[in-house]
């Protein structure tokens, strides 16, 4: 497989479940992000890592943790959510998290939560 | 903070037609900024980008976009459109000179659908 992948593609899920999204990349690239995409509203930047370490959390609840075991693999394990967090979640990676890096989006993983 | 507005949420044009999507942002100085399109069920997938240099830009696809700062604007141009080209396109602007990861700030996005 090339480029970055997601799985699973859709998830519906109970608010007292807990479920995780994966993703990974196949470019070699350093920097991985989660993004998360509601109808109607801007693309919202979550969580960066570069190097496997955490550089951005953006105010994301606790109910969303996010796990980056290596620089190929980013997780986003979810827990007791709430009907509004139904949204498409993008992962995308870049070379090494510099401004300049031009950043590789996956398909996304549709969230409903019920 | 900075911020990016499309104030086109949906456009329609007739395949061969020229295309022209607005992108204003604020921010205090000039920011890297980028148009992404979404097709159905895709990612994103980046056009476009400007750091510095000349304001005219050529992208993938045939897409361009121009810099004009005076208007803080970054609109996105194509001299004929293709009915491939339905999709939604999304402006970014990240603030330059940062370390520690690309921090994109995205516009509400402009859904184009192309007429045949």
């Amino acid at each position: 497989e090339t480029g970055v992948t997601q799985t699973p593609r859709h998830l519906v899920m109970g608010m007292t479940n807990k479920k995780s999204l994966k993703c990974e990349q196949h470019l070699g690239h350093n920097a991985m992000y989660w993004y998360k995409q509601s109808a109607k509203k801007p693309l919202e930047l979550m969580f960066v890592y570069n190097f496997k370490e955490q550089t951005e959390n953006n105010s994301v609840p606790s109910r969303f943790s996010p796990e980056c075991p290596n620089s190929s693999h980013l997780f986003l394990h979810l827990h007791t959510l709430q009907p509004e967090d139904s949204a498409l979640y993008l992962c995308a990676s870049s070379h090494s998290g510099g401004t300049t890096d031009t950043q590789y989006f996956g398909p996304g993983t549709r969230l409903t939560v019920l | 903070a900075q911020s990016v507005t499309q104030p086109d949420i949906h456009i329609t044009v007739s395949e061969g037609a020229s295309l022209e999507l607005r992108c204003n942002y604020s921010y205090g100085a000039t920011p890297y900024l980028f148009w992404y399109v979404q097709s159905p069920g895709q990612g994103l997938q980046l056009l476009l980008k400007y750091f510095s240099g000349d304001t005219l830009v050529q992208g993938i696809k045939g897409f361009e976009a121009e810099f004009k700062r005076s208007q803080s604007s970054f609109n996105l141009r194509k001299p004929s459109v293709h009915w491939s080209d339905a999709a939604e396109y999304f402006c970014a602007v990240a603030p330059p000179n940062t370390g520690g990861g690309n921090k994109l700030t995205f516009g509400t996005g402009t859904q184009l659908k192309v007429e045949l």
